[in-house]
Parts: structure tokens; sequence; C-alpha cells
């Protein structure tokens, strides 16, 4: 069965450092999501791509967050510098068509100290 | 912000009773999906059930939805002890802009006690 992909699974990072998260989403899937869930909380939702392009970002709080999608295919979420408050767990997902649901990765669970 | 809210946050149950979890949302909304989160894992999409439907079935899953009331329920029949687990609610409204992420809850933990 097709699975989204997401490296790396676990990443502890000091305060202030940057850190990456990378996405490999179900091949054919053009829609592609970022969440972050906060330990005891529901997933929010960071950005959405179609394609190589950004429909979604405005719960991305951009003065630390960047996104990408150069290809249209993989994509990559950036935090720079990292903060006490961004110790959560970023969840990609993917899409063929919104009318029959996600497929989520495993997540990387950021702990930051 | 959260827009679905479960109910109840925690259910325990006996092994081969019903789990019956509710669903409440605050505004109109295309679609309401039903995800599952086994503990440190990512969801696993349930079921979805469309604005123009009332009820959908998928196995030993049955979902409701009253879109008068804005809220939805989903049913576990014969709970096994695999079903422990996190389940959320999540709304889809789609812009014209194209997008559609979801709206998640902060979702019910069911315990199944064999």
């Amino acid at each position: 069965e097709a699975e989204v992909a997401q490296s790396p699974r676990y990443k502890i990072t000091e305060k202030s450092q940057a850190v990456a998260f990378w996405c490999d989403p179900i091949s054919g899937h053009a829609t592609l999501y970022w969440y972050r869930q906060i330990l005891g909380q529901g997933p929010e939702l960071l950005v959405q791509f179609q394609d190589e392009s950004v429909v979604d970002d405005s719960q991305l709080p951009k003065d630390r967050f960047s996104a990408e999608r150069l290809k249209g295919v993989d994509s990559t979420l950036k935090i720079q510098p990292a903060e006490l408050g961004d110790s959560a767990m970023y969840l990609c997902a993917s899409s063929f068509d919104r009318n029959y649901g996600y497929t989520f990765g495993s997540g990387t669970r950021l702990t930051v100290v | 912000s959260q827009q679905g809210e479960e109910d109840p946050q925690a259910l325990s149950i006996q092994e081969g009773e019903n789990a019956t979890m509710n669903c409440s949302y605050k505004t109109s909304i295309n679609n309401l999906q039903w995800y599952r989160q086994n503990s440190g894992r990512g969801l696993v999409h349930l079921i979805l059930i469309r604005s123009n439907e009332r009820e959908k079935h998928s196995g030993r899953l049955r979902v409701t939805l009253d879109t008068s009331k804005k809220s939805s329920s989903l049913l576990i029949t014969a709970s096994r002890a695999a079903d422990t687990a996190s389940y959320f609610c999540a709304t889809a409204i789609y812009s014209g802009g194209g997008a559609d992420g979801l709206t998640f809850g902060k979702g019910t933990h069911l315990i199944i006690q064999p």
C-alpha cells in the first residue's frame, strides 16, 4: 500500500537552531499539506500546496517557518530559529481528490530543548 | 482555531461493546471526516461523509451527519482491543482559491478493556 514518507522520525534540537523536515507524498497526489499537532490536541494546518504552488499558508508563522515544494513532488518544512513552543508532531498528508480523504505520514516528533 | 469538538474527551468500554463518539462544529461544511490515531503515529482516514449525506457505513463503523444541528457521530460496533486509539473528526470547507485543509477537533481517546 502506498505511503506518505516523512523523515526524520524524531528530532531533538536546541532552541535558536534551525531544523528541517522532509515529506514525500504518494505518487500522483498533487495536493500536499503540513500539519502541526501539539500533544493532546488535534492537528492544525500550517500550509497547503497544489503542485508546487502554495494554496493556503494563512496559519504558517512566516517569521520563522518556511515551506517549499520546488518540483511539485516532495516538500520541506523549515523552522529557523526553533523555539521551545515548537515542540510538537509535524505531520505531512497528501490527497489525490479531496472528496476521498487524506493519507498521512507517520510524522516527525520535534523536541526543542 | 478548532472548528470541531469531540465528546466525550475519553471513553473506556469493555471489548465487544459498542463505542459512540460525537462531534459538533460551528460553520457550514463541505464534508466531515473521521480519523484514527494510534499513540505517537500518524492519522488513518476512516470515513468521509459529504454535507448532503446523512449516514455512511464502513465495516464496523457507522457515521451520521446532521447538518441542521452541526453534529456528527461515529459508532464502532463490537469493539476490539485494537480499536484503542484517539479518534478525531475533521471538517472541510472548500474555498474558491482551492484551499481545503481540514480543521480537526481535539479528539476522543478510546480505551477498549479486554
